[in-house]
C-alpha cells in the first residue's frame, strides 16, 4: 500500500540553508495533510498541517504547500537548525474517516 | 502542554501470551486511536475509537486485539495471544472533536519473544 510516498529516504541541509521534504500521494480522497517529525524512541511530535482547500500553509520556519492537482505536498523549513535532525513524516486523512496514511520517512540530517 | 502518556515504555512478552498496553490522551480529546510501526517500516494505522465504540480499524486489527475505555481517562490495547510479527512500536494518538490534529504519544516498545 502506497497511498503515501516520500522518496526520498533521506535529507542532509547545511545549518542555515532550506530543508524541502517531499511526499507524493494517490488518494484522491485525502482532504487534510500533516507532517510529522519524529525522534527515536519517541512518538511523533506533529509540525504543521494543511487542509486540501488551501495550498500554503506557513507557521514560524515551517511551511507546507499542497498541489493537489500533482498530488504532491512539501515542507520547507527555512533556516534549518541542527536540532531539526529527525525522521519526518507526512501523514494523510481521506474525508470519509479519521485514521491516517504515512509515508515512509525522512531522515533529515543539518550539519552545523 | 497537555500530552498522552503511555505505559510501559518496554514490555517483553511470550508468544501466546495476553498484553495490555495502556495510553491516557490528553483530557479534553474525543477520539483515540492506536498505531503501530514494526521496525524499518511506516507507521499504520490499527483502530480509532469515538464515543466509546469503534469508528474504524484496518486489516490489521483482527479478533487478537481489542481496544477499551475503562473510565474516563484510560484507552486500553489489548493482544490476546500475541505473535512474533506483533512485535513494533505501539502509538497511541487522541484528537479533539472540532480539529484534525492527532497527538501521538511516546509509544510502547513490544518485544515478543
Amino acid at each position: 500500500d502506497q497511498q503515501v510516498k516520500q522518496n526520498s529516504p533521506s535529507l542532509s541541509v547545511q545549518e542555515g540553508r532550506i530543508s524541502i521534504l517531499n511526499c507524493d500521494y494517490t488518494n484522491s480522497m485525502f482532504d487534510y495533510f500533516l507532517w510529522y517529525k519524529k525522534y527515536p524512541a519517541e512518538g511523533p511530535t506533529f509540525l504543521i498541517s494543511i487542509s486540501s482547500i488551501k495550498d500554503k500553509n506557513e507557521d514560524g520556519r515551517f511551511t507546507v504547500f499542497l498541489n493537489k492537482s500533482a498530488k504532491h505536498l512539501s515542507l520547507h523549513i527555512v533556516p534549518s537548525q541542527p536540532g531539526d535532525s529527525a525522521v519526518y513524516f507526512c501523514a494523510a486523512r481521506a474525508n470519509a474517516g479519521n485514521m491516517l496514511t504515512f509515508g515512509g520517512g525522512t531522515r533529515l540530517m543539518v550539519k552545523p | 502542554e497537555p500530552e498522552v502518556t503511555q505505559t510501559p515504555s518496554h514490555q517483553v512478552t511470550q508468544m501466546g501470551q495476553e498484553v495490555i498496553l495502556r495510553c491516557v490522551p490528553i483530557s479534553n480529546h474525543l477520539y483515540f486511536y492506536w498505531y503501530r510501526q514494526i521496525l524499518g517500516q511506516k507507521v499504520e494505522f490499527l483502530v480509532s475509537f469515538y464515543n466509546n465504540e469503534i469508528s474504524e480499524k484496518s486489516e490489521i486489527f483482527d479478533d487478537q486485539f481489542s481496544v477499551e475505555r475503562p473510565d474516563g481517562s484510560n484507552f486500553t490495547l489489548k493482544i490476546r495471544s500475541t505473535k512474533l510479527e506483533d512485535s513494533a512500536m505501539y502509538f497511541c494518538a487522541s484528537k479533539t472533536g472540532d480539529q484534525e490534529t492527532q497527538y501521538f504519544g511516546p509509544g510502547t516498545r513490544l518485544l515478543v519473544l
